[in-house]
């Protein structure tokens, strides 16, 4: 199983970049990695997935190394809307989402 | 767009009552999952169905059961509710796993339920 593994929380002030780190190391071949955003009193929604280098989205940015065992969320300028909790997905048929990381951004 | 749909956002219920949470997805998938989410904790799964009448058993399926007898509708049942089934509990559904893919689970809004 390609556990992963995420900070449980950050802190950010609005403007600035946010790079949130997670590591899957023994993610298989065939595998993706996949980011989710859950905003209070609603359900996680998929924002991101990637299998290698880099892949951007209008929501974020996914950058994965070449030995995949990490993978890095990127999100520019945040602003106090994108305080959230962030899950990262490292196993294709992953429904175990985890505690996430919960991102706070403050004025 | 995908719509999954939860019969209720908050439910009041006492101890020892049967309660139903119903959940609808009209996107046709063959996935069907229950989450409960509870502070510090995050998402755990409970149930999960991957077609009609197919249940299998999520990571706490202590005290709930669950129905899918048609592809659209996923019920989860507390059989006798107790107080540490107060959480938050959402469903999701997706398509079937093709191999080698990845098809994104789709969440419907939770259902807030405290059992009193």
């Amino acid at each position: 199983l390609a556990k992963t593994t995420q900070p449980i929380s950050m802190d950010s002030y609005e403007g600035q970049e946010v790079n949130i780190t997670c590591s899957h190391n023994n993610i298989a071949t065939n595998d993706y990695i996949t980011w989710y955003q859950q905003f209070p009193s609603q359900g996680p929604r998929f924002i991101i997935q990637g299998y290698k280098t880099k892949v951007t989205n209008e929501v974020a940015s996914l950058f994965i190394p070449a030995d995949r065992k990490s993978s890095t969320l990127s999100l520019p300028r945040v602003s106090l809307s994108d305080t959230a909790v962030y899950y990262c997905l490292g196993q294709n048929n992953d429904m175990r989402f985890g505690a996430g990381t919960r991102l706070t951004v403050k004025p | 767009d995908v719509k999954v749909t939860q019969s209720s956002r908050y439910l009041v219920k006492r101890t020892g009552e049967k309660v139903f949470l119903e959940c609808v997805q009209d996107m046709d998938h063959e996935n069907m999952f229950w989450y409960r989410q509870d502070p510090g904790l995050g998402l755990r799964l409970i149930y999960f169905s991957y077609d009609v009448k197919m249940k299998e058993k999520g990571d706490i399926p202590e005290g709930y059961s669950v129905s899918r007898e048609k592809k659209e509708r996923f019920s989860l049942i507390l059989e006798s509710a107790s107080t540490n089934q107060t959480s938050m509990y959402l469903c999701a559904s997706s398509l079937q796993l093709l191999a080698g893919s990845y098809n994104e689970q789709f969440f419907g809004p939770g259902t807030r339920l405290t059992v009193l």
